[in-house]
């Protein structure tokens, strides 16, 4: 079975700044996906960012990049320029390549609650 | 694109009564769609798959006869909470795959309250 591990319950960054949300996993599997997603106040979840494990390029959107070592199992979100409305629970999550294109679920870490603080 | 809605957004009830919560996607088709529930400051919790067409698969520990899903068209999947108690107030929240992309889109979430 896969597990995600997000070993920071809480960080704080100040705005303006950057600041780097780790994330490991472990798997068996050699085609897989891996997301984080952001859970405001709101409580809607919101995907931030995508990275298909087949690809070497780290994905970048905007302020967001991530740092993904396949042989490490790790998968690193990088928040430059942080704004206040970053302000979020951050959750990292793993989904496993379903060859016959069915749908996988997700296996969430626990999540990381970034403050930034003005 | 690529939205989902949850319906309602809140809801109370009585103990013993039944919700049903739907979750639709929008702007694309969802062979599909999943439920979680969330508890105060922890993670989501899968509790069951929703195929269009067919029966729901459920995680290990969740009780089907209680958590009624359905998935009759391929924008649309209910869950009904049956005879609600009070340990079943949560926030639930819907996901749908969007197919070809393998990512999961989630909907605004229910807080459900059994008083």
């Amino acid at each position: 079975a896969q597990t995600v591990t997000q070993s920071q319950p809480e960080m704080s960054v100040q705005e303006a700044e950057t600041v780097t949300l780790s994330c490991t996993y472990d798997t068996s599997e050699s085609n897989y996906y891996l997301f984080w997603y952001k859970q405001p106040p709101s409580r809607q979840m919101i995907l931030v960012i995508r990275q298909e494990a087949y690809k070497q390029q780290n994905a970048t959107e905007n302020r967001f990049s991530v740092n993904f070592q396949k042989a490490a199992k790790s998968f690193s979100l990088k928040i430059s320029d942080s704004q206040l409305g970053d302000t979020a629970m951050y959750f990292c999550a793993f989904m496993k390549h379903d060859a016959k294109g069915g749908s996988e679920k997700l296996v969430f870490g626990k999540g990381t609650k970034l403050t930034v603080n003005p | 694109g690529a939205v989902v809605s949850q319906h309602p957004s809140r809801v109370i009830c009585k103990s013993g009564t039944s919700v049903k919560i739907e979750c639709r996607s929008l702007d694309f088709q969802a062979t599909t769609m999943f439920w979680y529930r969330q508890f105060p400051k922890q993670s989501l919790m899968l509790m069951a798959t929703s195929n269009e067409g067919s029966k729901a698969t459920y995680e290990q520990g969740v009780e089907k006869d209680k958590f009624l899903i359905n998935h009759a068209s391929l924008t649309l999947s209910t869950l009904t909470v049956t005879s609600a108690h009070p340990e079943d107030s949560s926030f639930y929240i819907c996901s749908a795959n969007l197919r070809g992309v393998d990512t999961q889109y989630f909907g605004p979430g229910t807080r459900l309250t059994v008083l």
